[in-house]
């Protein structure tokens, strides 16, 4: 059985840092590319950032390029997101989730990460 | 970047109503969409995928429809588990984008 687990989460000030993790297992996680998304409090999902099976391919939504930075330890089978300098804004609950174009969609159960003073 | 306009953001709907959703893409994205359902406090779950194409296990009254530019989300018959937020996902180029969200309420 596939399952995503996501740690990491928590109460931060603006400004700060914050690093979240999502456990792999039921599957051969080198092989996949792997997702985080997120949604604020009451708001619709945003997809945040894309890392493919070994690492070459990496992409980002604009609202975190250059503050988030994705990566993976395929040894570890696990997937991460370290976020810094956090906004308002980045309040949200942050999903792992393997997504492919034909069968595959897995998704954690999400994270919370707060940005408030 | 693809902006995906879905529509309605929000209908109500009694039970075995038929219901339609669209999504609009800025630029044609083939058949590179799913379809997802989410209720309150949970993960998303995808119905659709390749714009037409039922995940395993979805009931055969939701189905999709589209591909280019024009996109949509059909329940045939509505049932009381459906009643939930539905959002389209563009992934044929990055950054991928989801539309707005509908909200399907109970009338």
């Amino acid at each position: 059985e596939v399952q995503l687990v996501e740690s990491g989460g928590g109460l931060v000030k603006p400004g700060g840092s914050l690093s979240l993790s999502c456990a792999a297992s039921g599957f051969t996680f080198s092989t996949y590319g792997m997702n985080w998304v997120r949604q604020a409090p009451g708001k619709g999902l945003e997809w945040v950032s894309y890392i493919s099976s070994s690492s070459p391919y990496i992409y980002y939504a604009d609202s975190v390029k250059g503050r988030f930075t994705i990566s993976r330890d395929n040894a570890k089978n696990s997937l991460y997101l370290q976020m810094n300098s956090l906004r308002a804004e980045d309040t949200a609950v942050y999903y792992c989730a393997r997504i492919g174009p034909t069968m595959d969609d897995f998704w954690g159960q999400g994270t919370l990460v707060t940005v408030s003073s | 970047d693809i902006q995906m306009t879905q529509s309605p953001s929000s209908l109500s709907a009694s039970v075995g109503d038929r219901v339609t959703i669209t999504c609009r893409a800025s630029q044609d994205i083939r058949n590179d969409l799913g379809w997802y359902q989410q209720k309150p406090g949970k993960a998303p779950k995808r119905l659709i995928y390749a714009a037409s194409t039922l995940q395993s296990g979805v009931p055969s009254r939701f189905s999709g429809s589209g591909s280019g530019t024009e996109f949509t989300l059909t329940i045939s018959s509505l049932q009381p588990e459906d009643f939930a937020t539905y959002y389209c996902l563009q992934h044929n180029s990055y950054p991928w984008t989801f539309g707005q969200g509908t909200k399907v309420e109970i009338k």
